[in-house]
């Protein structure tokens, strides 16, 4: 099946700090889904973006599916943008549309 | 809310007894999948559902664990003769027939005592 792989495993950052997350991915996709688990385990969709670039605020995000990877771009960092940060995939010859995910991003923003 | 709605949040069982978990799925979706996600990891593809078929199970586990989305009410992940492994947050998504996007509930959480 599809592999998923997310950069780095681990981020911290100082409130106000600009970071980029990085999501790369095995074959082709017909489906790439960005979440953000907040600590309350809820998970939040964030984006849906298979190709080209979407804004949200102080979030965008960037697919480039001929290259196989995906960026997330967080602005301006918050406390509350604390969390994992997920990408998902979907094999775009399985028919099934499962969604495979990466291993997550926990990133922590300090105060 | 329109919403997939997710219940119970939490869910306490003893080894041996049996887990019900529902997922009603957002309005105009057809299509439902579950996912676990283990302490620390990832979510885990199990199952994909549509009403009164099952699609693809290549995720569940061989043996205690069954779905359903039958034609009336929300789909059910049953989970029978539960042990301490089975412990982890079950997480439901829904889709209209073309697949993508999915939207997720907010999950239930199982504790096996």
């Amino acid at each position: 099946g599809i592999q998923v792989e997310q950069s780095p495993p681990d981020l911290i950052l100082q409130e106000g700090a600009n970071s980029t997350l990085r999501c790369n991915f095995s074959d082709s996709v017909n489906n790439l889904q960005w979440f953000h688990q907040n600590p309350w385990g809820q998970l939040i969709n964030l984006f849906y973006i298979p190709s080209g670039t979407k804004q949200n605020g102080r979030l965008s995000a960037t697919t480039v599916a001929t290259e196989r990877y995906s960026l997330l771009y967080i602005s301006s960092s918050q406390t509350t943008d604390s969390g994992v940060y997920f990408c998902a995939s979907a094999y775009s010859g399985a028919g099934s549309y499962q969604l495979t995910f990466g291993k997550g991003t926990k990133l922590s923003v300090i105060p | 809310n329109a919403g997939v709605m997710q219940n119970p949040r939490h869910l306490v069982r003893r080894r041996g007894q049996e887990a019900r978990l529902r997922c009603s799925p957002m309005k105009g979706h057809s299509h439902v999948y579950w996912y676990r996600q283990l302490p620390e990891e990832g979510l885990k593809f199990m199952v994909y559902l549509q009403k009164e078929n099952i699609i693809d199970e290549s995720g569940m586990p061989k043996e205690r664990f069954s779905a359903e989305f039958p034609k009336e009410g929300p789909s059910i992940l049953r989970i029978q003769q539960v042990v301490r492994g089975d412990s982890a947050a079950y997480f439901c998504a829904s889709s209209s027939p073309g697949g993508q996007p999915q939207h997720f509930g907010d999950g239930t959480r199982l504790s096996i005592l």
